[in-house]
């Protein structure tokens, strides 16, 4: 079956690290992703990782893939105020068309 | 560039009436994938086209129907709308499978 899962809320203190998990059930799922959505507004690309990849550093942004626990992160360093948002992880199994979204983690983000 | 944009930004309509929603594709893009994000929820595929073909579709009935023309804008229309159909549409674009990039969403309120 298809299904992602994540944890709904996470709160930190500004400068520290947040760190986002997410479970998907399709072991076909070629790419994993990342998005971030602000109040009102769409859905923004942050990352993506390849299923044959381990770890993946974009500037403050750091995702890990366990493929064998079907367990996906996302970690944000030095997290600032400007990062409290919903975060959505999302696989796209067998690389179809498709997307499949988890619920969305929200993120906040305290002086 | 531009980025993916999306018409109207808000609409409210009666129940039974019928919608048109639309989108214009990221630059170089041919791919249009649509999708409906309820209230507090993830976003749930309702289909994708390609070339102007559709290319797939999520768990949607039948009145839910869309168009691509040939500069890659697509359009969603909704026949005899109900209560559960209120939400944010957000349309994203790709070049082929490759990563999608979401547009700002249109919010239909359906009364």
């Amino acid at each position: 079956g298809e299904d992602v899962e994540q944890s709904l809320f996470l709160s930190v203190r500004e400068g520290d690290s947040s760190v986002i998990n997410c479970t998907y059930t399709d072991s076909s799922s070629t790419y994993l992703y990342w998005y971030k959505q602000e109040p009102g507004a769409g859905l923004q690309l942050l990352t993506y990782i390849f299923s044959n990849m381990d770890m993946k550093q974009d500037q403050r942004l750091t995702v890990l893939l366990n493929k064998k626990d079907k367990h996906l992160s996302l970690r944000i360093a030095d997290t600032q105020t400007g990062d409290s948002a919903i975060y959505f992880c999302a696989e796209s199994p067998d690389s179809s068309y498709k997307l499949i979204f988890g619920s969305g983690t929200r993120l906040l983000v305290r002086p | 560039e531009t980025g993916v944009t999306q018409s109207p930004t808000h609409l409210i309509k009666t129940r039974g009436q019928q919608v048109t929603l639309r989108c214009s594709s990221q630059s170089g893009h041919n791919t249009v994938s649509w999708y409906q994000q309820a209230l507090g929820q993830g976003p749930q595929f309702i289909f994708q086209y390609y070339r102007e073909e559709e290319n797939g579709r999520g768990n949607f009935p039948p009145r839910f129907s869309g168009l691509q023309f040939p500069n890659y804008s697509s359009e969603l229309n909704v026949n005899a709308l109900e209560l559960d159909d209120s939400a944010l549409y957000l349309c994203a674009s790709s070049l082929g499978l490759q990563e999608q990039y979401f547009g700002p969403g249109t919010r239909l309120t359906v009364t």
